[in-house]
C-alpha cells in the first residue's frame, strides 16, 4: 500500500505558482519524501527529494512540516510542459518503491 | 549523466512464448526496480533486487521472475508470455541517496 495521500487532480494558470500537498501522517523517522512526476508516455522523472528541512532545485521546492507528517511540492512558475502526473513518495533506501495514484495537474494557458 | 537502459522499446510475442526485458545502467546503482504501467492503474512493481543476486517480489509478481546476475544488469522474464501481461515495463534504478532513475520503457504486447 502507498503510504501517501495525494489529491486526484488540480489545476493552476500558466505563470502561476503550483503547490501541491501530499500527506504521509505514517512517515517513519529513515523514511525520505520523494517527488516524481511523469509526463504523458514518458518514464517517470525525479524532481526533488528530503528528509525534514525544506529543499530547492532548479525545477521545484519541497516544503516539508515540521513534525514531518505532510510536504508541498512548490513549482514557483508552471508552465504548460509541467503538465503531469506527480508522484509524492515516501520511502528509506532499501524499501521497495511503491507509487501511489499520484495527482494530475494541469496547467491552462 | 546516470543512464538506465532498457533492451527494447517494442516488442510483439505471441502467447506462451518466454520474453526476456533486460535493463541496464551504468551508475554503478545497487538497488533496481521492475513496474509495469497499465491505464488506469498506474505504476506497479513487480520485482526489485537490492543487490548481485538478491531479489524481493514487489505487488504484482505472478508470472514473472527476474536475475541478477551483474551489478549493472537485471533482467525480467515471461515464462509463458500472456496477454494479461500486454503492457508498458519500466526498469528503474536508485542512487546512494535514493534518487530514482527510469529507462526509456518497454512496451510489450502479447497475441
Amino acid at each position: 500500500d502507498a503510504k501517501t495521500t495525494q489529491p486526484t487532480s488540480m489545476d493552476c494558470a500558466e505563470g502561476r505558482a503550483a503547490n501541491l500537498p501530499c500527506n504521509h501522517s505514517t512517515i517513519s523517522g529513515n523514511e525520505y519524501v520523494y517527488w516524481y512526476r511523469q509526463i504523458h508516455s514518458q518514464g517517470p522523472q525525479y524532481i526533488i527529494h528530503g528528509l525534514k528541512n525544506n529543499e530547492t532545485n532548479e525545477m521545484a521546492s519541497l516544503i516539508i512540516t515540521e513534525d514531518r507528517k505532510s510536504s508541498t511540492l512548490i513549482l514557483p512558475h508552471a508552465t504548460l510542459r509541467d503538465t503531469a502526473v506527480y508522484y509524492c513518495i515516501v520511502r528509506a533506501y532499501t524499501d521497495k518503491l511503491i507509487f501511489g495514484t499520484g495527482t494530475r495537474l494541469q496547467v491552462f494557458p | 549523466d546516470v543512464k538506465v537502459t532498457q533492451s527494447s522499446r517494442y516488442l510483439v510475442k505471441r502467447t506462451g512464448e518466454k520474453v526476456f526485458l533486460e535493463c541496464v545502467q551504468d551508475m554503478d546503482h545497487e538497488n533496481m526496480f521492475w513496474y509495469r504501467q497499465d491505464p488506469g492503474l498506474g505504476l506497479r512493481l513487480i520485482y526489485f533486487s537490492y543487490d548481485v543476486k538478491m531479489k524481493e517480489k514487489g505487488d504484482i509478481p505472478e508470472g514473472y521472475s527476474v536475475s541478477r546476475e551483474k551489478k549493472e544488469r537485471f533482467s525480467l522474464i515471461l515464462e509463458s508470455a500472456s496477454t494479461n501481461q500486454t503492457s508498458m515495463y519500466l526498469c528503474a534504478s536508485t542512487s546512494i541517496t535514493g534518487e530514482l532513475f527510469f529507462g526509456e520503457g518497454s512496451r510489450l504486447t502479447v497475441l
